[in-house]
């Protein structure tokens, strides 16, 4: 059963505008979040985090937000640019295993 | 640095063959990790490595084993290929206790036919 989900699996947004990557969890024993990055044929890159213990961590562009009692975090880039076109995972952490959603697909229209 | 690199990068198997997968870092990493990535199902955990001579299950370990002789490298072998392991396998490895981040390896696309 899939602990992490990510329900859309594609998103276009026009550049500048900004793209709000969704992920629901359902296991409440994770501690921690990250998003990924990937483009095709190379591995993912890491983008950003956030403990459970937070509920917003910022880092340039990219701005993650953790609602725990709706088990949601999101993923928002402003402004969008058509460098952030890939695929977006987020993934979970509890004890030494992480949990990865399927990955959505981001085109940013120049 | 070369950062985390996995040979081979392609592989074609016919079923009840063997193989090894191999994975090397040079960040002096103590975490590594396998994940196999199959279409909509995301990224998922095979086995994975908290040191040295070290390896636990993931959350599809079946049909795989591991081995960490050295810290640099992680090995997944698979001894009787089947077609449900035909996926693209990805490495990582992350520091201990600095950051949950992982790195990942280039990924290596095996077909089992």
């Amino acid at each position: 059963d899939q602990q992490v989900k990510q329900n859309s699996p594609s998103l276009s947004v026009q550049e500048g505008r900004i793209s709000i990557l969704n992920c629901d969890y359902t296991n409440s024993m994770f501690d921690y979040f990250l998003w990924y990055k990937k483009y095709p044929a190379e591995g993912p890159t890491f983008l950003i985090s956030i403990s459970s213990i937070k509920d917003k961590n910022e880092d340039g562009r990219f701005t993650v937000f953790l609602n725990k009692s709706a088990k949601h975090l999101s993923l928002h880039i402003v402004p969008s640019q058509p460098g952030d076109s890939a695929v977006y995972f987020c993934a979970a952490r509890t004890g030494n295993q992480f949990y990865f959603g399927t990955g959505t697909s981001l085109t940013v229209i120049p | 640095n070369a950062g985390v690199t996995q040979t081979p990068k392609f592989r074609v198997l016919k079923t009840g063959q063997s193989m090894t997968l191999l994975c090397a870092q040079d960040m002096n990493h103590e975490y590594m990790y396998w994940y196999r990535q199959d279409p909509g199902m995301g990224l998922r955990l095979i086995h994975y490595s908290v040191g040295e001579g070290t390896t636990a299950k993931g959350e599809v370990p079946d049909g795989y084993n591991v081995s960490r002789l050295k810290k640099q490298n992680f090995l997944l072998g698979l001894e009787s290929a089947a077609p449900s392991q035909t996926s693209v396998y990805f490495c990582a490895s992350s520091y201990l206790l600095v950051s949950y981040e992982q790195y990942f390896g280039p990924g290596t696309r095996l077909t089992v036919t």
